[in-house]
């Protein structure tokens, strides 16, 4: 089955404890990114992945760290998470250009 | 991306079609125009995308006007499980630049389904 894999769905931690959020994808897609999503801003990007080692900046990437060693899979990293970084987290990929994005089915992280 | 504007929410009864708006005034001509919904508790789902014609599959259809400046995607018999919010985006394919690997979000339109 097509799917896109996020790790763990839930995560309660505190302030300045480093953690990654892993994604994992099976359709040999090129693109990936990640997401976020708050009540009222609705999903903005956080980074994205064109292919392996060729990541770039979403709308809002600052606290956040990628990194794509393979084509499966790509790790969100939060180096210092601090309460602003509470939130839904999205991780989608894509094959082609204008080929439709498949989600995972979301992370949600609290940050005390 | 060029901006897309929909209603905040509409309500369906079960059973019966739903048309969802969407205006997008400032397409451009290499704009395609993405679907996408959401379920509670869960990550977009794809919905339809399609450029000028209008688009049919198992789950919905879009019908695109003329002018290309709005499209109405269309669930022909609404049930329990389309209660969700549903997104109406523009991906540029002729633009070559960063952007073009983003898709950008609004806040879309909240469909309610009464039994």
């Amino acid at each position: 089955e097509a799917q896109v894999t996020q790790n763990p769905r839930y995560l309660i931690t505190v302030t300045g404890k480093k953690l990654t959020v892993t994604c994992s994808q099976n359709m040999n897609h090129e693109y990936m990114s990640w997401y976020r999503q708050d009540p009222g801003l609705g999903l903005r990007q956080i980074y994205y992945s064109m292919n392996v080692e060729v990541t770039d900046k979403g709308d809002v990437p600052e606290g956040y760290k990628v990194s794509r060693k393979e084509k499966r899979n790509f790790p969100l990293i939060l180096e210092s998470p601090s309460p602003n970084q509470t939130s839904l987290y999205f991780c989608a990929s894509r094959d082609r250009d204008n080929q439709p994005q498949h989600f995972g089915d979301g992370t949600r992280l609290s940050i005390l | 991306d060029a901006k897309t504007t929909q209603p905040n929410s509409m309500e369906s009864n079960e059973e019966e079609p739903v048309h969802l708006p969407c205006n997008h005034s400032t397409i451009s001509g290499t704009d395609y125009i993405h679907w996408y919904r959401q379920l509670p508790s869960q990550g977009p789902e794809y919905v339809i995308h399609g450029l000028t014609s209008n688009v049919n599959n198992r789950m919905a259809s879009l019908a695109i006007a003329e002018d290309r400046k709005s499209s109405t995607l269309i669930l022909h018999r609404a049930t329990l499980r389309d209660a969700a919010v549903y997104y109406c985006i523009l991906r540029d394919i002729g633009y070559s630049g960063a952007g073009s690997y983003q898709l950008t979000f609004g806040k879309g339109t909240k469909l309610s389904v009464i039994p």
